[in-house]
């Protein structure tokens, strides 16, 4: 059973609007948890990262979210831009396995005019 | 800025073919990774290398062997390509100093009929 399950699998938002991706995980011991954002026929980039001790990061309109008590993570993306079209991927790493990072199956956002 | 590149990005092989990913990074990290990612399934890791020479198998090494013979290249090798290897081949680096940073290349699609 995979680790990271992300939610939901795929949506379809207006220009300007607001979005929220879910990211739950059961790796343990928890290390650190990452937000993705990989274009189509692109790599991977990284747009957050969060330790333990970390409940909010924001890069521009991205703002991840982090309970490490309910092991629930969060993306929310603001006034979308068709830029944003994308899969955004959570990745959980544990503290006594770097090499073998958790990934979700991603979520694909589409942003319509 | 760190940069990870890999060969090709498209590559068409048949059925028994050797195939061979290149990847190189510039930025002297130690630590190298090849995924395939698959619609729904996200990112596996195939194997991954924390030195030269030094090599471990990832969640789905089968059907797959890896070469790390200079710091900043990590080849993956397919002895006989077979068609359910047909994906998409990411190849990262990893930061580990300050915090840990996966930096991943723009990815190889290969089909194999």
């Amino acid at each position: 059973k995979n680790q990271v399950e992300q939610s939901p699998q795929s949506l379809i938002i207006l220009e300007g609007k607001n979005c929220t991706l879910q990211c739950n995980y059961t790796v343990s011991p928890f290390s650190n948890l990452r937000w993705y954002k990989q274009d189509t026929g692109r790599g991977p980039v990284s747009l957050t990262i969060m330790t333990f001790s970390e409940n909010t990061k924001s890069n521009g309109r991205y703002t991840a979210t982090l309970d490490a008590d309910t092991k629930q993570s969060s993306l929310h993306i603001t006034a979308s831009q068709l830029s944003d079209s994308a899969s955004y991927i959570c990745v959980v790493s544990a503290t006594d396995s770097w090499g073998k990072l958790q990934f979700g199956a991603g979520t694909q956002v589409v942003v319509t005019p | 800025d760190v940069k990870v590149t890999q060969s090709s990005r498209y590559l068409v092989k048949r059925t028994g073919e050797k195939v061979f990913l290149e990847c190189v990074q510039d930025m002297d990290h130690e630590n190298m990774f090849w995924y395939r990612q698959d619609p729904g399934l996200g990112l596996r890791l195939i194997y991954f290398s924390y030195d030269v020479k030094m090599k471990e198998k990832g969640d789905i090494p089968e059907g797959y062997s890896v070469s790390r013979e200079k710091k900043e290249r990590f080849s993956l090798i397919l002895e006989s390509a077979s068609t359910n290897q047909t994906s998409m081949y990411l190849c990262a680096s990893l930061k580990t100093s300050p915090g840990f940073t996966q930096y991943f290349g723009p990815g190889t699609r290969l089909l194999v009929l």
